[in-house]
């Protein structure tokens, strides 16, 4: 069974511009949460999808959006750039909508803005 | 607010010793889970144990085992027989019982399992 799949690996990008980043989750989970990580703030949760639905949002600036498919694969959008925003971000699928099922992690998306 | 804290950034231990991990969280909640994930330089977060709540008794995986203390709201991390493998960033993280996957991290503690 594949794992949860983030796509692209490495990004670099100008302040300014706008990024997209992909996250395939394992087959038949439906839930989607995306985490930034940083070495001075941490991992910190971003947004929760779940059946097409945000269920939860972190506490970022509305530069920070997020969409998920009828397939549960899910992007995440951060316009306008800032060079705070480098980090890596990672990406996680469980089955259900409980804690008791598992949340897998993808190997993340590592995003340096210049 | 719920909160974790993990008070070692840094530790080290001689392979197939023992070491253990503290993290303690804070949170009114009665219903919640605690997690510790394992981050290797490969960046993948992978899940080493988790323990709920309302369970008394320790979880244990293999060599890993938690000494979770509800009422000191403690949930420290075991590693028995420490191999060269476990060297990576270990993560205390923290949900709530509701229908959420918002899971809070701690900062991390780096372990290096020595040869």
């Amino acid at each position: 069974k594949a794992g949860v799949t983030q796509t692209p690996r490495y990004l670099i990008k100008t302040r300014g511009q706008q990024v997209t980043l992909s996250c395939s989750p394992i087959s038949g989970h439906r839930s989607v949460s995306w985490y930034q990580q940083t070495p001075g703030q941490g991992l910190q949760f971003l947004f929760e999808y779940f059946s097409e639905t945000q269920r939860n949002k972190g506490n970022f600036p509305g530069r920070f959006s997020g969409r998920q498919f009828s397939n549960s694969r899910s992007e995440m959008n951060v316009s306008t750039l800032e060079l705070g925003d480098s980090a890596l971000y990672l990406c996680a699928s469980s089955r259900q909508d409980s804690p008791n099922s598992p949340l897998h992690f993808g190997n993340g998306t590592r995003l340096t803005v210049t | 607010a719920q909160t974790v804290t993990q008070s070692q950034p840094e530790m080290s231990v001689q392979e197939a010793e023992t070491v253990t991990l503290s993290c303690t969280y804070d949170t009114s909640e009665s219903n919640y889970y605690l997690f510790w994930y394992k981050q290797p330089p490969s960046r993948q977060m992978i899940l080493v144990i988790r323990q709920e709540a309302y369970k008394q008794q320790n979880a244990t995986e293999n060599r890993f085992s938690v000494n979770f203390q509800k009422a000191a709201k403690s949930f420290s991390l075991k590693i028995s027989d420490s191999q060269l493998g476990d060297t990576a960033m270990y993560f205390c993280a923290f949900i709530n019982g509701g229908a959420t996957n918002k899971l809070i991290f701690g900062t991390g503690t780096l372990l290096a399992v020595q040869p």
